[in-house]
């Protein structure tokens, strides 16, 4: 069981190029969600798919874009990726339940743009 | 939408001192409030978590209390030690949202 896997873990790209991001999960969640991490800002929620075929807008949605053709994976794309979005972005999961649930997060992708 | 503060945003401590981190939120409608402890370079990992029909959850060191009244939750963590150094978020979730919101973490430091 390897819970929430990432790929890349690094990349290093150039203003205006493009990328995709992997998350899989093998915990059967309905819930993922992409975030970005900034310095001193926390973690700040892009897009989040509630289930296969979803998807919705977070808090920093722009330049982004999301896919979740599986419910176990979830794909975050840059199209045309600009030095502001230098950051470190992680993946995470849930289950749903009654209740809120934890999420349970990947190990991160570290991103830096040229 | 929902906002939330947490304070301090570094902390020092001795081996063995107590640690409190503070966490404010906005929306009334939030009721469940995870803690996760990130080390460097590291994933963000649940430590412990508390719905709001609770006031107080411990776990060995580690306790979250809760105040719905003043919208604030804490974490303290007892008995301090080296590996207790990291950088701790507190978040909050409505049952109506799908998102949970993060606090912009708090860097403790235990001093040997």
């Amino acid at each position: 069981n390897a819970g929430v896997t990432q790929t890349p873990k690094f990349r290093v790209l150039k203003t205006g190029q493009s990328m995709t991001l992997l998350c899989a999960q093998d915990m059967n969640h309905e819930y993922m969600y992409w975030y970005r991490q900034d310095p001193g800002m926390g973690l700040r929620l892009i897009h989040y798919s509630v289930g296969e075929g979803t998807t919705a807008k977070g808090e920093v949605p722009d330049g982004y874009n999301v896919s979740r053709l599986k419910k176990q994976n979830f794909l975050l794309g840059l199209e045309s990726a600009a030095p502001s979005q230098t950051s470190v972005y992680f993946c995470a999961s849930s289950y749903q339940g009654f209740l809120n649930q934890p999420q349970h997060f990947g190990d991160g992708t570290r991103l830096s743009i040229l | 939408g929902e906002n939330v503060e947490q304070h301090p945003s570094t902390l020092s401590v001795q081996e063995g001192d107590s640690a409190v981190i503070k966490c404010t939120y906005s929306d009334s409608a939030s009721n469940y409030f995870p803690w996760y402890k990130q080390e460097l370079g590291k994933r963000p990992q649940l430590i412990i978590d508390i719905r709001s029909n609770v006031g107080e959850k411990k776990d060995q060191r580690i306790a979250v209390t809760l105040n719905k009244t003043a919208k604030h939750f804490s974490l303290h963590i007892t008995e301090t030690q080296p590996e207790d150094s990291a950088v701790y978020f507190c978040a909050a979730q409505m049952d109506s949202s799908y998102k949970l919101i993060f606090g912009s973490g708090t860097r403790l430091l235990v001093r040997p």
